[in-house]
């Protein structure tokens, strides 16, 4: 099963806006409303950010915003905060297998 | 609140084994479906192996098949992973993460990790 790809890395200005996007094929983000994201810090677990495409658990910021079009979903962050510097992880049910398929990863920098 | 705290990890030589272990609490353990994630040092997650709330129904990578066993006890609220015949490759921070019970392929809540070196 190969991996959902993202790009390596997106950086961005505090108070801007990155999009960090997450292709796949139509057996898995295309197929389903199954994409989630995921946050990690160095040295930490990853923590849920968006499941079902856009939909946010609850204590995630709304600075968080999830959408797909095709075979390729995106994670936007609005308002770019110094703590939003992290790895990003997506993932998306997949036909093709019996559990999900993680994307590549992107590293986000705050400048 | 919900609480994974693994343990177990290690260093250990090429063709050893290590036994990693869950410990779940602050939700009802017996109704999640649980899995195993991995992560080799600076690289990404690797989905290695999840199991059902009744254990019932049990997904391997093709990377650790024949190697790994995963199972629980619902009884202790715990999780395990036996490795087998471990290889360099298989070195990483091992996750253990509850499935939501309300979507697919969704893992809402992950332990803090536990390392496991194979070196010799």
């Amino acid at each position: 099963q190969s991996a959902l790809t993202q790009p390596a890395s997106v950086s961005g200005s505090p108070g801007q806006s990155i999009t960090i996007s997450c292709t796949g094929t139509s057996s898995d983000v295309g197929g389903y409303n199954y994409v989630s994201w995921y946050q990690q810090h160095p040295g930490k677990a990853p923590k849920l950010m968006i499941y079902e495409v856009s939909n946010r658990p609850s204590g995630v910021p709304d600075r968080f915003s999830g959408s797909k079009s095709g075979n390729t979903a995106s994670l936007t962050i609005s308002g770019l905060q110094a703590e939003d510097e992290a790895d990003y992880y997506c993932s998306s049910y997949t036909s093709s297998s019996t559990t999900g398929v993680f994307g590549t990863g992107t590293k986000v920098t705050v400048l | 609140q919900v609480q994974l705290v693994e343990s177990g990890g290690g260093l250990v030589k090429p063709g050893g084994s290590l036994r990693l272990s869950c410990a779940a609490s602050g939700f009802t353990f017996s109704d999640y479906y649980m899995s195993w994630i991995r992560q080799a040092p600076g690289k990404g997650l690797e989905w290695v192996s999840y199991i059902s709330s009744s254990g019932s129904t049990i997904y391997y990578a093709d990377s650790v098949k024949g190697r790994f066993t995963i199972s629980r006890d619902n009884a202790k609220n715990s999780l395990y992973l036996q490795m087998n015949s471990l290889r360099a490759e298989d070195t990483a921070v091992y996750y253990c993460a509850r499935e939501s019970m309300t979507t697919v392929t969704t893992l809402d809540y992950w332990g803090q990790g536990t390392l496991v070196t194979v070196s010799s």
